[in-house]
């Protein structure tokens, strides 16, 4: 199974700071088939569903504000919000789906 | 507009049954793998289980492998996921998702508002 970290557990941001989530794979989530990394980011707010935030760990999603962007590939990859806002204290989560069990990073709580 | 609705969750004691139900609309459901996550109180997002669009292929997580199944009805709409041989550790808001694509191999980029289940004496 691939094993999914990230780091930190939590981070406290000021409004208008970066925040910046990283997120590792035990392997290389890059498929040779599409030279596409098979890893995506999830945004979480309480009481709602996961959003998808990037897939192909850097396309970002229709409707995603660009201060949010998507890097890495192979094994390591990291979600960066540019300039943090009130409405993006959440829990953000990576998962692979290079392979099953689909698995999901244990998330990043963000917060002000 | 894309849309999924979960139904059938509720209170069960453990080694009990419960069948979730996924109604989804806006979209042609049978060209699209559908996934079920689920989150514990406490605790993270854990996949649970893929199905893809013609219903052909299915995969679990080890976690509920031979206790739980996943089906859909494409004449209807609708995604399934039988759960039995219940545990209090399946305590969850369970979660159905939109795959990318017909592959299980996609992103999940719509998801349901959840179905609570809880497994208590």
């Amino acid at each position: 199974d691939i094993v999914m970290t990230q780091s930190p557990d939590s981070l406290a941001v000021s409004l208008g700071e970066r925040a910046t989530i990283n997120c590792k794979s035990s392997q290389s989530v890059l498929h040779s088939s599409n030279n596409k990394n098979f890893l995506t980011w999830y945004q979480q707010k309480p009481g709602q569903p996961p959003k998808m935030l990037f897939y192909w760990a850097s396309t970002r999603e229709s409707g995603v504000p660009d201060r949010f962007s998507g890097s890495g590939s192979g094994t390591d990859f990291t979600l960066t919000i540019s300039s943090l806002q009130a409405e993006d204290v959440a829990v953000y989560y990576c998962q692979q789906y290079y392979s099953p069990p689909f698995t999901f990073g244990p998330g990043t709580n963000v917060d002000i | 507009e894309v849309q999924l609705l979960e139904s059938g969750g509720g209170l069960v004691q453990p080694g009990g049954s419960l069948r979730l139900s996924c109604a989804a609309s806006g979209f042609t459901f049978s060209s699209y793998a559908m996934k079920w996550v689920r989150r514990a109180p406490g605790k993270g997002l854990e996949w649970v289980s893929s199905i893809t669009g013609g219903g052909d292929k299915t995969y679990y997580a080890d976690s509920v492998k031979g206790r739980f199944t996943v089906s859909r009805d494409n004449s209807k709409n609708t995604l399934f996921l039988q759960l039995n041989s219940l545990r209090a550790e399946d305590t969850a808001e369970y979660y159905c998702a939109k795959g990318h694509s017909a592959s299980p191999y996609s992103a999940m980029g719509v998801w349901g508002q959840g179905t609570a289940v809880t497994v208590s004496s």
